[in-house]
């Protein structure tokens, strides 16, 4: 089993629409959480850090679930600038990050 | 702004090779990655240092070594290159350990003949 799994998608989705991606993690000594965007052929960038209370952003919904092990994302009201794939990282207090394999993300008009 | 740089965006090399790859990160980070990246693996962790000449080992050390002679400075050597080390290759770095962002290059895609 995989440290850190993903709904492996793909999600297509249609503008406007709103959609959610699950990451569980195994470790529970994991301290840290985030979410980043990985375009098609591009290095991944930080879209969000998650915090223990949920946090923001914009369109951008993340929450922690710490008994259950999980993490989501939430996208509201899509647009055709969302579409990439969601990397789902966790941080030990160690310093090791683990990413998940990510989940696609395709939102048509 | 936060800069991380890799040597080379595409290299191809031959089988039994010496490859190295090299990171510049200008951020004053303490501590730097390499990951490799493959379609249906996701990102896996080849080594990581968190100070100057230390270093760790990832998840997939085997066939490559590293080093760090310079904070800023860290490089991937494949000692004798191989085909299955035909990946995309992504440098990280971090200012701190658990908490802080992770900031990565721009990858360099590495074709083993």
């Amino acid at each position: 089993r995989k440290e850190v799994e993903q709904d492996p998608g793909p999600f297509n989705v249609p503008e406007g629409a709103t959609v959610a991606f699950n990451c569980t993690y195994s470790n529970s000594a994991s301290q840290s959480f985030f979410w980043y965007r990985q375009d098609c052929r591009k290095e991944p960038k930080l879209l969000m850090s998650v915090y223990s209370s949920g946090n923001e952003d914009g369109r951008f919904t993340a929450q922690l679930n710490r008994a259950s092990q999980y993490i989501s994302l939430l996208i509201r009201d899509s647009k055709l600038s969302d579409s990439a794939t969601y990397l789902c990282v966790v941080n030990t207090n160690a310093g090791k990050s683990t990413f998940g394999d990510g989940t696609t993300l395709t939102v048509k008009p | 702004d936060v800069k991380v740089t890799q040597s080379s965006r595409y290299l191809v090399k031959r089988t039994g090779e010496k490859v190295f790859l090299e990171c510049v990160q200008d951020m004053d980070h303490e501590n730097m990655f390499w990951y490799r990246q493959d379609p249906g693996l996701g990102l896996r962790l080849i080594y990581f240092s968190y100070d100057v000449k230390m270093k760790e080992k990832g998840d997939i050390p085997e066939g490559y070594s590293v080093s760090r002679e310079k904070k800023e400075r860290f490089s991937l050597i494949l000692e004798s290159a191989s085909t299955n080390q035909t990946s995309m290759y992504l440098c990280a770095s971090r200012k701190g350990l658990a908490g802080d962002t992770q900031y990565f290059g721009p990858g360099t895609r590495l074709t083993v003949l």
